[in-house]
């Protein structure tokens, strides 16, 4: 029973447009949601993360924008690198309930080209 | 100097044999967490330890043990290995919710 959905497996981005990747999830007990980056034969690595509490926020390029009534939320990237090519996940986590365990998605692999 | 280290990276062994493979972080976490990734790249938890004592096992086979000598380590042990428990798993740790940080990964290829 997946919890987390990442509906596009693949988004190909030229370089300094916006990138905008997509995740819907379904446990309303989640409360705190995160975006991890990962290359190949490397560990997922933290990018941004929003708390249930707020419906944006931004660190530099990156921004994470949530919609609660949609149980929705999106990853901006602006603008887009080639650098920032990548496998994106999606994560969710019910808090201390669950012990802090966070539910993935199944990743979007981001290709920006010049 | 490595926040979330395991080891070994990759470990290729056959069927029916027992392995480890080793967790440590240096971030001063009370939280640790093994997570499979398995052939479709779906990432699932494992296990959560805090301060040593189990609090999530997700339907997990008795095959799998995970242990805490201390709040810094979590070692799993995989008993009687099979093919399908070939897969990348990765170890993390977090301060409650925050600082999430994983390793690098273990490859384990049964054969």
């Amino acid at each position: 029973d997946q919890q987390v959905k990442q509906n596009s497996p693949s988004l190909s981005v030229q370089e300094g447009r916006i990138s905008i990747l997509n995740c819907d999830y379904t446990n309303s007990m989640f409360d705190y949601f995160l975006w991890y980056k990962k290359y190949p034969a490397e560990g997922p690595t933290f990018l941004i993360s929003i708390s249930s509490i707020k419906d944006k926020n931004e660190d530099g390029r990156f921004t994470v924008f949530l919609n609660k009534s949609a149980k929705h939320l999106s990853l901006h990237i602006v603008p887009s690198q080639p650098g920032d090519s990548a496998v994106y996940f999606c994560a969710a986590s019910a808090g201390s309930n669950s012990g802090y365990a966070l539910n993935f998605g199944k990743g979007t692999s981001l290709l920006v080209t010049p | 100097d490595t926040a979330v280290s395991q080891t070994p990276k990759y470990l290729v062994t056959q069927m029916g044999n027992d392995k480890s493979i080793k967790c440590e972080q240096n971030l001063g976490h009370d939280t640790m967490y093994w997570y499979k990734q398995d052939s479709k790249k779906f990432l699932k938890i494992m296990f959560s330890y805090n301060n040593k004592e189990l609090i999530i096992n997700e339907t997990v086979p008795n095959r799998f043990s995970p242990k805490s000598p201390d709040k810094a380590h979590l070692n799993l042990h995989i008993n009687s290995l099979e093919l399908g428990d070939s897969a990348v798993y990765f170890c993390a740790s977090s301060q409650g919710k925050g600082g999430y940080t994983f390793g690098s990964g273990t490859r384990l290829t049964v054969v």
